[in-house]
């Protein structure tokens, strides 16, 4: 069955522009998050999503960062005005349910965001 | 805050040998531990996961324990492979949804 994908791949944008990156979970998980790693370090939680609402947002480093699921599936992750800081691979897992000690969280391939 | 840390950064073995990687974190209030496998340019897989009520889960050549009064994990790779050579990550689940993740452990495989 098909796994967590992410689009695009590699994403090179310069200094101030707005970047959008999406996540499409394994079909059936309702719950969804986003982490951020940079290079030579370990992924960083940003977001959880249990259905179409974030549960948890306060790994956001700031209000440039923002994502939404509106249709308790496809996430897009929405940065503004981004800085050579913001350079980094972005990852997307998604889990069957949430709470649960057994609940594994299988992740996407990330996309890669260079900023110039 | 959970803080998590993984020794050695990096290790080089021949084919053939035991190894193991070490993980400690310092908040023993945990969900679970999980190992994750990740490869250049690749996502997160999932190796075991071990539930906080449990002390060790194994697959295969895989074998990974769970102290979680001392706040330590260990995971054992049996008969090493070149194929395992990538990036070992631990990961500590406190909240139930949230993973705080070490900084893992390059392993390198020389045949």
């Amino acid at each position: 069955g098909a796994g967590v994908s992410q689009t695009p791949s590699n994403k090179v944008t310069e200094k101030g522009k707005y970047v959008e990156l999406r996540c499409d979970p394994i079909s059936g998980h309702t719950a969804l998050y986003w982490y951020r790693q940079s290079l030579g370090q370990g992924p960083e939680f940003l977001i959880y999503f249990q259905g179409t609402g974030a549960a948890d947002d306060s790994g956001l480093p700031n209000d440039r960062f923002f994502a939404v699921r509106p249709e308790g599936s496809v996430s897009t992750l929405k940065i503004q005005r981004t800085e050579r800081g913001d350079s980094a691979v972005y990852l997307c897992a998604s889990s069957l349910y949430s709470g649960a000690s057994t609940d594994t969280q299988y992740f996407g391939p990330g996309t890669r965001l260079t900023v110039l | 805050k959970q803080e998590v840390t993984q020794i050695p950064a990096a290790l080089s073995v021949p084919e053939g040998e035991n190894l193991v990687l070490n993980c400690s974190f310092t908040d023993s209030a945990i969900y679970n531990l999980q190992w994750f496998r990740q490869d250049p340019g690749k996502g997160l897989t999932s190796l075991l996961l071990i539930q906080s009520s449990q002390r060790e889960q194994t697959s295969g050549r895989l074998n990974a324990s769970l102290d979680k009064s001392s706040g330590r994990s260990t995971l054992y790779i049996a008969a090493s492979q070149p194929g395992d050579s990538a990036t070992y990550l631990c990961a500590v689940e406190n909240s139930g949804y949230a993973l705080n993740f070490g900084k893992g452990t390059s392993l390198l495989v020389t045949p």
